[in-house]
């Protein structure tokens, strides 16, 4: 998974309480990116980053928020959670470098359950 | 507004069959077009991409054909295995380093 960690896995939360998930990766890649992937829609992009301190929205921005204080780690978090956000949520890196910013790698992952 | 539209949603190949995954964009300035692979439990992972300048790319048993005035792209996968049952995922870029994907084919081959 390309040096990407995401944490936790797993987790089940109830309706109303604050949830964040957190992306770490190791490869120094400047863009990262939050999607949300459901039965039937595929990926979703909810925000990205295209620098430290440099984030932006995506098609289902809705009910999430994003930050990146620096360049391994974005964080994106649910100020409270639905049960419309259950799903599995998927991080992702590239780097423009190269002429290969379109060229994503993604993490292993978080399956979120809201009550 | 669905920007690429992938079909089937499922496909069930017998070994040693070709498979074949279609995409239909609307949007002309995608000039990027990744296929990705998912097994299940794992992250999507880049199988093979291409650029509007060629009609098709070629690696291994998985060859993408693409076919610009009619704003479509295509995977090939030659020789299918059962190892190569999971789901897959068209993708276009429009060089703005975001990727909008299709809903994904889930690809089954059977023994």
């Amino acid at each position: 998974d390309a040096g990407i960690t995401q944490s936790p896995r797993h987790k089940v939360t109830e309706t109303g309480t604050p949830v964040t998930l957190r992306c770490h990766q190791t490869e120094n890649h400047r863009y990262m990116y939050w999607y949300r992937q459901d039965p039937g829609h595929g990926l979703r992009l909810i925000h990205y980053s295209y620098g430290v301190k440099d984030t932006d929205k995506g098609e289902v921005s809705d009910g999430y928020s994003v930050s990146r204080s620096k360049t391994e780690d974005f964080l994106l978090t649910l100020e409270s959670a639905t049960s419309s956000q259950t799903s599995v949520y998927f991080c992702a890196i590239s780097d423009p470098a190269g002429g290969r910013g379109d060229t994503q790698y993604f993490g292993p992952g978080t399956r979120l359950t809201v009550l | 507004q669905q920007q690429v539209k992938q079909s089937p949603q499922s496909l069930i190949v017998q070994k040693g069959g070709i498979s074949i995954i279609n995409c239909a964009y609307e949007n002309t300035a995608f000039d990027y077009f990744p296929w990705y692979q998912q097994f299940p439990g794992k992250g999507p992972a880049l199988l093979i991409a291409i650029r509007p300048d060629v009609s098709e790319k070629k690696e291994g048993r998985f060859t993408i054909s693409f076919n610009k005035s009619a704003k479509q792209f295509s995977l090939h996968i030659m020789d299918s295995q059962p190892g190569d049952s999971a789901t897959y995922f068209c993708a276009a870029s429009k060089g703005n380093y975001k990727l909008t994907f299709g809903k994904g084919t889930l690809l089954t081959v059977n023994p």
